[in-house]
């Protein structure tokens, strides 16, 4: 079955600590993007990947990583520089960025600080 | 766990009737619209889709209309069922060619028995 897959699907981190989400998708997608979901906002794009080995920041990157190394996998580290980062992480992909199409989404990550 | 608003506006609907969620969208030049369902703690799915050239798209007992003079999308549910109760929020291409989505914040679906 294709799809993406997000990893782990909850995920507790004590103040100062770094973590990695795993994200990868077996769909052959130039694209994936990484979103923040908070209650009651829309999603917020963190970064998004065009193609291997090339990411872009998206509108909340401060506190956050990624890399791009394989075109399935597109990992997103929370730093301990994210002041807020307790939140509902999502994780998707499509064809291209350049072209109309939906995004595909993975089941997400639930990231809770302690 | 909770994945969405707390506070999100709701629609309750019978079983068996017909559903319209609506969203305002934020910018004339959008050119390609989605609708989402999310249920709780877990990622979207994808419902259905509309170009901006088009002002009607139907898909199996959903239907999405555009009115780009308001800039107003619907999504309706034909025949709600229990298991259409989740979230809906619509997301707009902001620029064409671009990797740029905006989404909605979404609405409650409450289906009644």
């Amino acid at each position: 079955d294709g799809g993406i897959t997000q990893s782990p699907k909850y995920l507790f981190r004590k103040e100062g600590q770094n973590v990695t989400l795993s994200c990868e998708q077996n769909l052959n997608h130039d694209a994936m993007y990484w979103y923040r979901q908070d209650p009651g906002q829309g999603l917020r794009l963190i970064y998004y990947s065009q193609i291997v080995n090339d990411f872009q920041k998206g509108d909340i990157a401060e506190g956050y990583s990624v890399s791009r190394e394989k075109k399935e996998s597109f990992p997103l580290t929370v730093t301990s520089a994210q002041k807020n980062p307790t939140a509902f992480y999502l994780c998707a992909s499509s064809w291209s960025s350049f072209y109309t199409g939906e995004l595909f989404f993975g089941e997400g990550s639930r990231l809770t600080v302690l | 766990g909770e994945s969405v608003g707390l506070h999100l506006p709701t629609l309750s609907v019978q079983e068996g009737d017909n559903s319209i969620i609506n969203c305002a969208y934020s910018n004339s030049a959008s050119d390609y619209f989605i609708w989402y369902k999310q249920e709780s703690g877990k990622g979207p799915q994808f419902i259905i889709d509309i170009r901006s050239n088009m002002d009607k798209r139907q898909g199996q007992r959903v239907t999405v209309l555009l009115n780009k003079t308001v800039k107003h999308l619907s999504l309706q549910i034909a025949a709600t069922q229990p298991g259409d109760s989740a979230v809906y929020f619509c997301a707009e291409r902001a620029t064409s060619g671009t990797y740029k989505y905006i989404f909605g914040t979404g609405t409650r679906l409450k289906v009644l028995a």
